[in-house]
This record gives C-alpha cells, sequence and structure tokens, in this order.
C-alpha cells in the first residue's frame, strides 16, 4: 500500500491570492490525480499529474487555474490561483499503481 | 460522458438490519472501486472489484460487480453504529487502474 499526505491540511484564504498543495507518496506510484470534493458532494477529478510533463485537466478545469506539477514519481503540487468563495472546497491527491487508487488527506481550503 | 449513479443517496437503517447500496454505471467497465469516507476524513479503500462476477466480503460489507448489468452493490448485513459513514463507489472507465469517476456517494446513519 501507499501512505499518501498532503500540506497544508487546512487553510484560510483572501478572495484573489493562491495557494499551493503539496502530495507525498511514500513510494513511487505510477499516477497521481488531484480531486476535488466540494462540502456535502462526492469527488470530481480535476487533472491527471504527469511526470515531467503537462497536466492533463477534465472538463471544466484548466492550467491557468489549476497549475499542477509533477517532479518525480512521488511528489506533486497544486497551485488554486486567484481564488474565489467557489473554490472553497476540499482538494485531495491520489496515487496508485494499476489496481488500486490511494487518496490523500485532503486539504480543506475556505476562501473568505 | 461516464455517469456514476449511486442510490439511495441517504440511508437511515437500525442496528441489526441489512440493506444494499446500488451503484449503476454508463460505460463498459471491468474495474470498480469501493471506499469509505467518514466526516471529515479522506477516503478509505473497501473493495477492488476487477472482474466480471467479483464478490469481495470484509465483515460486515460484501460487494459485488455485474459488469453486464453494469451493476455493483454494497450489501450491510446485521449493520451496527461503526458502519455510519459516506460510502462511495468510483468507476475506472479506462480499465487501467487509474483516473476514477465518482458516485454520488450514500451516506449511512445506522441508529443503535
Amino acid at each position: 500500500s501507499a501512505v499518501i499526505s498532503q500540506k497544508p491540511s487546512r487553510d484560510i484564504c483572501q478572495r484573489g491570492t493562491s495557494l499551493t498543495i503539496q502530495c507525498q507518496v511514500d513510494s513511487q506510484v505510477t499516477m497521481m490525480f488531484w480531486y476535488r470534493q466540494q462540502p456535502g458532494q462526492s469527488l470530481t477529478l480535476i487533472a491527471t499529474a504527469n511526470q515531467g510533463s503537462e497536466a492533463t485537466y477534465e472538463s471544466g478545469f484548466v492550467i491557468d487555474k489549476f497549475p499542477i506539477s509533477r517532479p518525480n514519481l512521488t511528489f506533486s503540487t497544486l497551485t488554486v490561483s486567484n481564488m474565489s468563495p467557489e473554490d472553497s472546497s476540499i482538494y485531495l491527491c491520489s496515487g496508485g499503481q494499476t489496481d488500486t487508487q490511494y487518496f490523500g488527506p485532503g486539504t480543506r481550503l475556505t476562501v473568505l | 460522458e461516464l455517469k456514476v449513479e449511486q442510490n439511495p443517496l441517504f440511508l437511515s437503517m437500525q442496528e441489526g438490519k441489512n440493506y444494499t447500496i446500488y451503484c449503476n454505471y454508463s460505460t463498459t467497465s471491468d474495474r470498480l472501486y469501493w471506499y469509505r469516507q467518514d466526516p471529515g476524513k479522506s477516503l478509505e479503500s473497501l473493495f477492488v472489484l476487477l472482474s466480471n462476477g467479483a464478490v469481495k466480503q470484509e465483515g460486515r460489507l460484501m460487494a459485488s460487480l455485474d459488469t453486464k448489468a453494469r451493476l455493483s452493490t454494497l450489501h450491510i448485513t446485521a449493520a451496527v453504529h461503526d458502519l455510519s459513514a459516506t460510502y462511495f463507489c468510483a468507476v475506472d472507465p479506462n480499465n487501467a487502474g487509474n483516473m476514477l469517476t465518482f458516485g454520488g456517494g450514500t451516506r449511512l446513519m445506522v441508529k443503535p
């Protein structure tokens, strides 16, 4: 199994600012992903974090708003840019091998 | 576009009772995952179902997959209060063990 950690665990930010969330996996994983979970809702995939290349974004999510890096097989960052209150959510990273996906504890973001 | 629908979305049941949560999905896939989420927590992997007819059991929970019907079930036997949580099914549309499309979640409350 893989253990995934995220920093920060929570933050309160002002409108118009940006926040970078870090995701660290304790072992090499083939795939890493970023999800958003709005209050009381299910999870929505934001993007696939590709090692050494640009992330692959899902419909409704763009690189300018959610830039993602993945410099190696165990680390990725997600930036939420120019935040608005609508960005208040839990952001989760996940990683895994072929048959299993593990999730980090999530970053709870509140935008005022 | 892949759609994953769970029902019921909310379930209140008495301890000792049995019940089934259903997960229907709209595209061909042989991989289905069940997760549990406690309030304020991340997702805990419960079951990974990788083929038609797969059945897995852990304690009072049993999950099955019928890929022809595009249906998975999560059966709860003799529910106990500790099972109170939100349960998500998730489908891997690429059968590649990577990005997941989640159902809306079933919030389960087991009353003493």
